[in-house]
């Protein structure tokens, strides 16, 4: 079946503009997790969806970054006046409810930002 | 706090075992994991396994767990090219929070 999917898979944007990443996961996962991979680096988790509640965004690093889930499927990752420092590999990952122990990751959108 | 430490480069020649090391500070993690890495791709969950076991095997792929020392390792039989990727231990921690803490990710060339 189709696995967790990321749009766009990269983005340039210039510094001090808005941008969106989306991510549509696993069909039927309840869980949705976005995590952040600088170079060199393991990824970071930022924010975690239970249906359409985040659960818990302590990962976000700023109020720049925001989340939305509005219908439990489909979330989208908004970052406002973009720092260099943003530029990064965005995952997203989905779990099911019954098998939460297990995140599966989708292929990533690389932000840069000049 | 939480911390995941693995060494960074590992050299394995084609048809040997890989071991790759993994060390973790969060003594109330549920499950821990590995996950490969390839060049421009996503993660791909290889393994895990409970924090109430000491070994799990999957065909080519064993992974052993020391809760006392906090130790994690995945070994990788007749290693092949195929295999030449990053691997990120994780681990996950008790209570309500789903979030995985990865590692820095191990770099593995397998030679021919």
């Amino acid at each position: 079946g189709a696995g967790v999917s990321q749009t766009p898979s990269n983005k340039v944007t210039e510094k001090g503009k808005y941008v969106e990443l989306r991510c549509d996961p696993i069909s039927g996962h309840t869980a949705l997790y976005w995590y952040r991979q600088s170079l060199g680096q393991g990824p970071e988790f930022l924010i975690y969806f239970q249906g359409t509640g985040a659960a818990d965004d302590s990962g976000l690093p700023n109020d720049r970054f925001f989340a939305v889930r509005p219908e439990g499927s489909v979330s989208t990752l908004k970052i406002q006046r973009t720092e260099r420092g943003d530029s990064a590999v965005y995952l997203c990952a989905s779990s099911s409810s019954a098998g939460d122990n297990e995140q599966f990751f989708g292929p990533g959108t690389r932000l840069t930002v000049l | 706090g939480e911390d995941v430490e693995q060494s960074l480069f590992l050299s394995v020649r084609e048809g040997d075992s890989s071991v790759i090391n993994c060390t973790y500070t969060d003594s109330s993690s549920t499950y821990l994991y590995w996950y490969k890495q390839e060049p421009g791709a996503g993660l791909q969950l290889l393994t895990y396994i409970f924090s109430n076991m000491d070994m799990k095997q999957d065909q080519r792929l064993t992974v052993l767990l020391n809760k006392k020392d906090k130790h994690l390792s995945l070994r990788i039989a007749d290693t092949q090219t195929g295999d030449s990727a990053i691997y990120f231990c994780a681990e996950r921690a008790r209570g309500s929070a789903r979030q995985l803490t990865f590692g820095s990710g191990t770099q593995l060339t397998v030679l021919p």
